[in-house]
């Protein structure tokens, strides 16, 4: 089982619409949780945090499931500019230096 | 802003060169990380470093070495470049002590690389 996984989709999504992703992690001692956006030829970069308590930044919410090792990202109001690769991210605490694991993404295409 | 620099954005080169890439950081981060991105295989880890002179492995550092002699820069070193290391690599920085920091990774813009 891989450490992060994701659905690679692509989600293709009407402007204005609803889209949620899922994405489960295997180790269930991770502590750190990140959704990054990394756009075509570009570089990752932090879209948000996940906390327990769960988080809302805009049209985005995060959520974390600690018991069914999983988080979630839900983003309201699509708009064309949201389309992007959307990264898990997990911080598992099997070695040192602050070392994530990236997931291999989630590609949302929103269409007018 | 967190500004990292990689220096070299796009790269040919034969197989069997010497291949460096640079990076360096702005914001005295402690942690800095290569890693490379394939399709369908996301971003691998080749190796980080949490201080000067420190470094590990990552899950990937087969034919790959780093250097760290200042804070604010890491330099991926291909010894031997071989064509299966034709990729996009990333450099990334983040602030911390210790391993489990948790704290946010911010990536430089990438290096094509490709190796013919």
């Amino acid at each position: 089982r891989k450490e992060v996984e994701q659905d690679p989709g692509p989600f293709n999504v009407p402007e204005g619409a609803t889209v949620a992703f899922n994405c489960t992690y295997s180790n269930s001692a991770s502590q750190s949780f990140f959704w990054y956006r990394q756009d075509c030829r570009k570089e990752p970069k932090l879209l948000m945090s996940v906390y327990s308590s769960g988080n809302e930044d805009g049209r985005f919410t995060a959520q974390l499931n600690r018991a069914s090792q999983y988080i979630s990202l839900l983003i309201r109001d699509s708009k064309l500019s949201d389309s992007a690769t959307y990264l898990c991210v997990v911080n598992p605490l099997t070695g040192g230096g602050n070392k994530l694991t990236f997931g291999t993404g989630t590609q949302l295409k929103v269409e007018l | 802003d967190v500004k990292v620099t990689q220096s070299s954005r796009y790269l040919v080169k034969r197989t069997g060169e010497k291949v460096f890439l640079e990076c360096v950081q702005d914001m005295d981060h402690e942690n800095m990380f290569w890693y490379r991105q394939d399709p369908g295989l996301g971003l691998r880890l080749i190796y980080f470093s949490y201080d000067v002179k420190m470094k590990e492995k990552g899950d990937i550092p087969e034919g790959y070495s780093v250097s760290r002699e200042k804070k604010e820069r890491f330099s991926l070193i291909l010894e031997s470049a071989s064509t299966n290391q034709t990729s996009m690599y990333l450099c990334a920085s983040s602030s911390g002590q210790g391993p489990y920091s948790g704290n946010t990774i911010y990536f430089g813009e990438g290096s094509w690389l490709t190796v013919v």
